[in-house]
């Protein structure tokens, strides 16, 4: 089976900390994406990455930014951390377009 | 962009009891795919069936069953009798601009099945 493996499972980080959330995937998937999810939004997408070096911003990209240098991993980076970053942030993978997602378990983080 | 629709926030059915969850999406994509996800208590997201647009019968799995309209656009789920495991967050997710973009997900419905 596919893993998704997410570095951390809660998180607590400082006001204009900088904090990366790291995310891995075993099966050689091209396609990986990182949301966060909130009560009452649903999840909405941060970034996504096609392709080793490749990113692509999403719906909510500002205050966050990506790496990919190594296809099995995507990095989710929070420049300077804010209290309105607090959030369940999920990272997926899939093999490419229009197949299914494998979800991480989810990064719950907490910024005070 | 993809949109999606699910209007039932929460749902709250007795065990035993059918329940169906509405999705309803818009897209400009002539060709796409539909998914569904179950988000169980423990948090991980879990695939639950993937639908492309040129197939319209409806899927049973189960326990499980989809039916695909694509003269409404809706992709809705049914649960029949329903058991306690199954309470969780049901999302409904599109996939966009010929899976250029990734899933466009719903806000999910809270499923609580009573014993």
């Amino acid at each position: 089976d596919v893993k998704v493996t997410q570095s951390s499972r809660y998180l607590v980080k400082r006001t204009g900390e900088k904090v990366f959330l790291e995310c891995v995937q075993d099966m050689d998937h091209e396609n990986m994406f990182w949301y966060r999810q909130d009560p009452g939004l649903g999840l909405r997408l941060i970034y996504f990455s096609y392709d080793v070096k490749m990113k692509e911003k999403g719906d909510i990209p500002e205050g966050y930014s990506v790496s990919r240098e190594k296809k099995e991993r995507f990095s989710l980076i929070l420049e300077s951390a804010s209290t309105n970053q607090t959030s369940m942030y999920l990272c997926a993978s899939r093999t490419g377009p229009n197949y299914g997602y494998t979800f991480g378990s989810g990064t719950r983080l907490t910024v005070v | 962009a993809q949109k999606v629709t699910q209007a039932q926030t929460e749902i709250s059915v007795v065990e035993k009891e059918d329940v169906t969850l509405d999705c309803v999406y818009e897209t400009r994509d002539t060709t796409y795919y539909l998914f569904w996800y179950k988000q169980p208590p423990s948090g991980e997201l879990v695939f639950l069936i993937r639908r492309n647009s040129f197939d319209e019968q409806n899927e049973i799995s189960g326990r499980y069953s989809w039916n695909f309209q694509k003269s409404t656009s809706s992709f809705n789920f049914t649960i029949t009798a329903s058991q306690v495991v199954d309470s969780a967050v049901y999302f409904c997710a599109p996939d966009s601009g010929g899976g250029a973009d990734g899933l466009t997900f719903g806000k999910g419905t809270h499923l609580i099945i009573q014993p």
